[in-house]
Order: structure tokens, then C-alpha cells, then sequence
């Protein structure tokens, strides 16, 4: 059974860096094909997918904000880091992580996602 | 970039009846489009992948259809765990949008 657990800080000021970490049991991102994805929700809005990690490093992002993110891998421990720099009010969302097959291509499970406030 | 796009915004129905709901990819994406639902509260779960198929454990009032740039999520008669909001996903390529989302709502 494949789990995922986001975890992180609740309140961020405006221009601090935010990191996240995505805690996975159930899969190996050592395994060929294996990704772990980021997505985020603002508070009554839509999902937007932010970034990918792949078992070979392979990195993607988000065009719009490809510039501000990173996300890495410590197969070792099960855990994806997202990290964010220049965190606005507008970041504020809850962010989840999700597993993803590279030969599948779809987000299956997600995790239960965490409640990300930025504010001074 | 694909832009994805869903109508309606809004579906107000009353349980036991049929919900239709659309989802369009700005190009074609084949078969390779995923829809979620999400409960309020909850985080999104997979109902269908490659456009018709569905996910382990999803009931069979919910199918999907379509390819390339159209595609329609049915519920042939709505529970009331039915009433979220749906979000189809392209996963084509990278990047991967999700769609605005439509609201099953209870009329």
C-alpha cells in the first residue's frame, strides 16, 4: 500500500523560503519510473500542479514558476523536499504530494496535503 | 503549453439523477487524461485514467470517454458522496494542468 505524508511549516512570512517534505511509504523513487509529484490548492480554488521528481533526478516545473522551486530526493529516508523561495501571500494553499508512474503518467494517491498560510 | 478548460462551472442536480461533465485539452492529448475527484475537506482521489479507465475501487456509475482534445465524465445516477468537485488532469506532457474544476452540487 502506497502512503504519502506531507509535512511543514503552518505560517511563512512574506520573502522567507518555504521547504516541504513529502514522507512515502510503499514505493522505492530508486525504481525505475517512480515520481513523486507536488501539487497545490489555494483556499477555495483550483489545483495547480507545481513539480516532479523522478528516480533518476529528472526535475520538472511549473513554466510559471520554475524559477522559485527545487525539488530533491533523499531516497534513503523516503522523502521528496520542495522548497520555495520568495513566498508571497498568494502561496498560501494547502500543498500535496503524489505519487506518479512515468509509464502511467496519472497521480495516484495523493497524500493529505498540508496547510501552507504566508503571512507577516 | 496545454490549457485545459471544463464546463460546467456549476452542476446543480438532485441525487439519483445524471451528471455530464466536459473537460477540453487546447491540443490533443490522446487518451492520456485523468479525472479526480475531490470531497470537501479531502484531498483529490484518482476516478479515471486514460480517459476511460477506471481507478481500483471507483463504482461503475462513473465512466469516462472522449480522446484528443474532448472528453466527458458521466455519473449515470448520483449518491450523496457524489456531490465534489471534479477536476480532469492531461498527462501528456509536461507541464501538467489540472482544469478549473466543476462543481456537482445538490439542487
Amino acid at each position: 500500500q502506497i502512503t504519502l505524508k506531507e509535512s511543514g511549516p503552518t505560517l511563512v512570512k512574506p520573502t522567507q523560503t518555504l521547504t516541504l517534505t513529502c514522507t512515502f511509504s510503499g514505493f522505492s523513487l530508486s525504481t525505475t519510473g517512480v515520481g513523486v509529484g507536488w501539487i497545490r490548492q489555494p483556499p477555495g480554488k483550483a489545483l495547480e500542479w507545481l513539480a516532479l521528481i523522478y528516480w533518476d533526478d529528472d526535475t520538472r516545473y511549473n513554466p510559471s514558476l520554475k524559477t522559485r522551486l527545487t525539488v530533491t530526493k533523499d531516497t534513503s529516508k523516503n522523502q521528496v523536499v520542495l522548497t520555495m523561495t520568495n513566498i508571497d501571500p498568494v502561496d498560501t494553499a494547502t500543498y500535496y504530494c503524489a505519487h506518479r508512474d512515468l509509464n502511467r503518467g496519472w497521480f495516484d494517491p495523493w497524500g493529505q496535503g498540508t496547510l501552507v498560510i504566508v503571512s507577516s | 503549453e496545454i490549457v485545459m478548460t471544463q464546463s460546467p462551472g456549476t452542476l446543480s442536480l438532485s441525487p439519483g439523477e445524471r451528471a455530464t461533465l466536459s473537460c477540453r485539452a487546447s491540443q490533443s492529448v490522446s487518451n492520456n487524461l485523468a479525472w479526480y475527484q475531490q470531497r470537501p475537506g479531502q484531498a483529490p482521489r484518482l476516478l479515471i485514467y486514460g480517459a476511460s479507465s477506471r481507478a481500483t475501487g471507483i463504482p461503475d456509475r462513473f465512466s469516462g470517454s472522449g480522446s484528443g482534445t474532448d472528453f466527458i465524465l458521466t455519473i449515470s445516477r448520483l449518491e450523496p458522496e457524489d456531490f465534489a468537485v471534479y477536476y480532469c488532469q492531461q498527462y501528456f506532457v509536461s507541464p501538467l494542468p489540472f482544469g478549473p474544476g466543476t462543481k456537482v452540487d445538490v439542487k
